[in-house]
């Protein structure tokens, strides 16, 4: 069973389009999370979610909103694709988001392309 | 704020040969420090974690790492390399400052392993 499952793996768009990514966890953890890998490897947080509640925005464009309908779910949904936004996206998740001592479980990432 | 720097953007050893990736923190409390491993087209997966306790710390796959807080340091070693050890190693501080945890990674380390 995969723990961390996003969807899809692969995105190919075209810049100006509005695209989703859907993350879903089955590891009953409370804090989910988003991050862009850019092309030279570095990871950035994006942000988390702690039992559905925004925790951590971090200046993030508003063309970037993410939603948690509930504690194991948490989307991405990019308006306005720009060539800047081609990434991969990983979702992570993790067991109380207050404690900073558990580790965070991630996706296998999903690769955006923007054309 | 806290941060972590990962010397060597590539690191290349023999199979066999002992391997030594480097990790150097700040942090202006007690840092909680991560290892994590990506292998090409995958998720990060946790190696090993350090907390409190003892600062030696064993993880998967023969890897271990020493928590040296004279040096600010968390080198990650293993005795000898295999093949499959190729990938890419993040070094990771775990940050609370808003109150949830937040991983703030360094930029990668990109271990090669020849024959």
């Amino acid at each position: 069973d995969t723990a961390v499952s996003q969807t899809p793996k692969y995105l190919v768009t075209q810049m100006g389009n509005d695209k989703s990514i859907k993350c879903e966890q089955n590891l009953g953890h409370d804090t989910m999370y988003w991050y862009k890998q850019d092309s030279k490897k570095f990871l950035k947080i994006m942000f988390s979610y702690n039992n559905k509640e925004l925790i951590i925005n971090e200046t993030v464009p508003n063309r970037f909103s993410p939603k948690s309908p509930d504690k194991a779910h948490l989307n991405l949904h990019i308006n306005s694709l720009e060539l800047g936004d081609s990434a991969v996206y990983f979702c992570a998740s993790s067991q109380g988001g207050w404690s900073g001592n558990q580790p965070q479980h991630f996706g296998d990432g999903t690769r955006l392309s923007i054309l | 704020a806290q941060s972590v720097t990962q010397l060597g953007s590539h690191v290349s050893v023999s199979e066999g040969a002992l391997v030594l990736l480097r990790c150097n923190y700040s942090s202006s409390v007690p840092p909680y420090l991560f290892w994590y491993v990506q292998y090409p087209n995958q998720g990060l997966q946790l190696l090993l974690k350090y907390t409190t306790g003892a600062t030696l710390v064993k993880g998967i796959n023969g890897f271990e790492a020493e928590f040296k807080k004279s040096e600010t340091s968390f080198h990650l070693t293993k005795p000898s390399a295999h093949m499959s050890d190729a990938a890419e190693y993040f070094c990771a501080v775990s940050t609370t400052n808003t109150g949830f945890q937040k991983l703030v990674f360094g930029t990668g380390t990109r271990l090669l392993v020849s024959p």
